[in-house]
């Protein structure tokens, strides 16, 4: 069974500054990763996607992840944080086995906190 | 394009009721999945619906049960509550079940069991 790992649950960065949120992953084939968002009291939002092809992917936003299977690591960045990022984010893991569909399994989620 | 739409927002049940939930996917969609999002387990699935047919569940006792109708609409059912199944109910819709396909999530339920 695939897993995620989030190790920062919060992180606190200053307007302007870059971010880096961590995400490693364990699933036995190549995954499939996304990035999702969540502002409070709102659904999530996907940011980005990684399924094959160039490792380093472009999100909304202004968001990049990088796909490292070395490390089994798809960390999301960004160079300069604005306040309205403050949220919560999710690292996802998805397969596609047995010719069906499976759910995604989430990480724990990174508070990100905003500082002015 | 209206989003995903769940109702109702927030509920209040007591321990050893039921409750129903409801979720109407983006127009065009035909998979409906169901998360449990709480503060200690994070967000796990439920199931997912595609044309009406349960096509994966997570590992959810069978108290949780999910039905999708012809229109694509789903429901989803918990019985017998437990204080434990206080959390956000996320819906989430995509065209197909293809896992390379974004997942679009409503706002969520929120039920507290009491």
């Amino acid at each position: 069974a695939q897993s995620v790992t989030q190790p920062d649950i919060h992180i606190t960065v200053s307007e302007g500054a870059s971010l880096e949120l961590r995400c490693n992953y364990s699933y036995g084939a190549t995954p499939y990763l996304f990035w999702y968002v969540q502002s409070p009291g709102q659904g999530l939002q996907l940011l980005l996607k990684y399924f094959s092809g160039d490792t380093l992917v472009q999100g909304i936003k202004g968001f990049e992840a990088e796909f490292k299977r070395s490390q089994s690591s798809f960390n999301l960045r960004k160079p300069s944080v604005h306040w309205s990022d403050a949220a919560e984010y999710f690292c996802a893991v998805g397969t596609n086995s047995g010719g069906g569909a499976d759910g995604l399994t989430f990480g724990k989620g990174t508070h990100l906190i905003i500082q002015p | 394009k209206a989003g995903v739409t769940q109702t109702p927002r927030y509920l209040i049940k007591t321990r050893g009721q039921q409750v129903t939930l409801s979720c109407s996917p983006i127009s065009g969609h035909r998979s409906v999945s169901w998360y449990q999002q709480t503060p200690g387990q994070g967000l796990q699935f439920l199931f997912e619906y595609f044309s009406e047919t349960q096509r994966n569940k997570g590992n959810f006792p069978g108290r949780f049960s999910g039905r999708q109708f012809s229109n694509s609409r789903s429901e989803m059912n918990v019985s017998t509550l437990e204080l434990g199944d206080s959390a956000l109910y996320l819906c989430a819709s995509r065209p197909t079940t293809a896992t390379t396909g974004e997942l679009f999530f409503g706002e969520g339920s929120r039920l507290t069991v009491l």
